[in-house]
Order: structure tokens, then sequence, then C-alpha cells
């Protein structure tokens, strides 16, 4: 297993459009989550999946932010029309429930460019 | 609620000298405390985690990190400081006996100089 992987890691857009990122964690972690980074800052919570149901989000997912699990198995995050404050590192991690004190394993991310 | 305060958003040492990080947190209940790095263009690489067992905690490249629960700190140092060791580091909280979502400081950036 290489870890959890995000795709695509850069997308510069324009203002108005639709994103969609992926993410496929570590294939035994039952847990997913969806983090924001905006420059200068630390990661921001956005998002938990536990297995395929989405158990919390964040106030910071505004309508426009969806995110899904539909399997339990790789999740996408989409933004529809996109806003230049949308314009962020999105991190996506994953952890095994049993593993209660448990580290998030972390992927190296998709930088959102909005124009 | 939970939180985390970084003192500090960019610390600079010399190579070979002492690195020390804070970290100070806040939690209403017992937490799990972790310090993560993150190196340019990637994602983060956990470094070291308390979870109630020993007070001080060892980690990865050298580093560790003591739990002080009357300061609420979670200080992370490593005795002598090298050139890769430059990076953002993180401190985060989580809560004990819940699932592990991460709350995140702002960071401390560490430069290390010739």
């Amino acid at each position: 297993d290489t870890g959890v992987s995000q795709d695509p890691r850069h997308k510069i857009t324009k203002r108005g459009q639709n994103v969609t990122f992926r993410c496929d964690p570590i294939s035994e972690h039952n847990r997913l989550y969806w983090y924001r980074q905006t420059l200068g800052q630390g990661p921001e919570f956005l998002t938990y999946f536990q297995n395929e149901a989405q158990l919390e989000k964040s106030r910071l997912l505004s309508d426009r932010f969806s995110a899904e699990r539909p399997k339990g198995s790789f999740s996408t995050l989409e933004i529809q029309r996109t806003e230049q404050g949308d314009s962020a590192m999105y991190l996506c991690a994953s952890s095994f429930e049993v593993d209660k004190a448990g580290e998030l394993f972390f992927g190296e991310g998709s930088r959102l460019t909005v124009l | 609620a939970q939180s985390v305060t970084q003192l500090g958003s960019h610390v600079s040492v010399s190579e070979g000298a002492l690195v020390l990080l804070r970290c100070n947190y806040s939690s209403s209940v017992p937490p799990y405390l972790f310090w993560y790095v993150q190196y340019p263009n990637q994602g983060l690489q956990l470094l070291l985690k308390y979870t109630s067992a020993a007070t001080l905690v060892k980690g990865i490249n050298g580093f560790e990190a003591e739990f002080k629960k009357s300061e609420t700190s979670f200080h992370l140092t490593k005795p002598s400081a090298h050139m890769s060791d430059a990076a953002e580091y993180f401190c985060a909280v989580s809560r004990s006996g819940g699932y592990n979502k991460l709350i995140f400081g702002a960071g401390t950036r560490l430069a290390v100089h010739p």
C-alpha cells in the first residue's frame, strides 16, 4: 500500500467553475477526513466519513461543497461555483477505527487556485 | 471545545542548536496530542503523539515532547538541529474516547541556519 493518494495535485480554474477532488485512503482504513489548509494556517477540519456515512460536517462546508464516499472506499470533494476564497490546499486523511488514539495518515493534498 | 495555540509562527535556529517549538492546548476532556511536520508541497507526517501513557514522548528524527497537564502544554524539542529539520510543524489535539478528528494549531515554521 502506498498510502493516501489524492488527485489532482494541482488544479487551476476560473471563478464560477466546478471542481472535483478525489481521495483514495489506505485500503484497510474505514475513516476518512477532508481538511482545508490556507497559506500560513493549520489544516481546518471540513468533514468526516466512517465507511460510507458522513458523520460530521464543519460549518466551513458551505452549500457549494459536497463530499461523498459512495462505497466506503474512495471519496470525492466537489466545489460548485468556485470563488477566489476557495483557493487552498485540500487535504485528505484516513485512519483505522480500532486505533482510538491513532494518527491520521495524510495525502499530499490537492492545491486549488481560483482565478 | 478544543483548541491549540502555537507560540511563534516563525522560529530560527543555528545548526546544532536546541529546537523548542511551543504548543498549548485547551480541552475539557483528557486530550490526545500530536505533532506533525509538513515539508514544502507535501502532506503532513506524524512526528509523535501523546495518548495518556508516558508524559515524555519520543518521536522520529530525534524529536521529543513532554505533556504537562498543569501547564496545558506539549512543547516539541530536539537537542541539536539539523538542516533537514527546516519545515512547518503543527501541533494538534483530539478527544480521547472519541473519533480521531484533529484540531490543528496555526503552525510554526522552523528555519535552520548553517
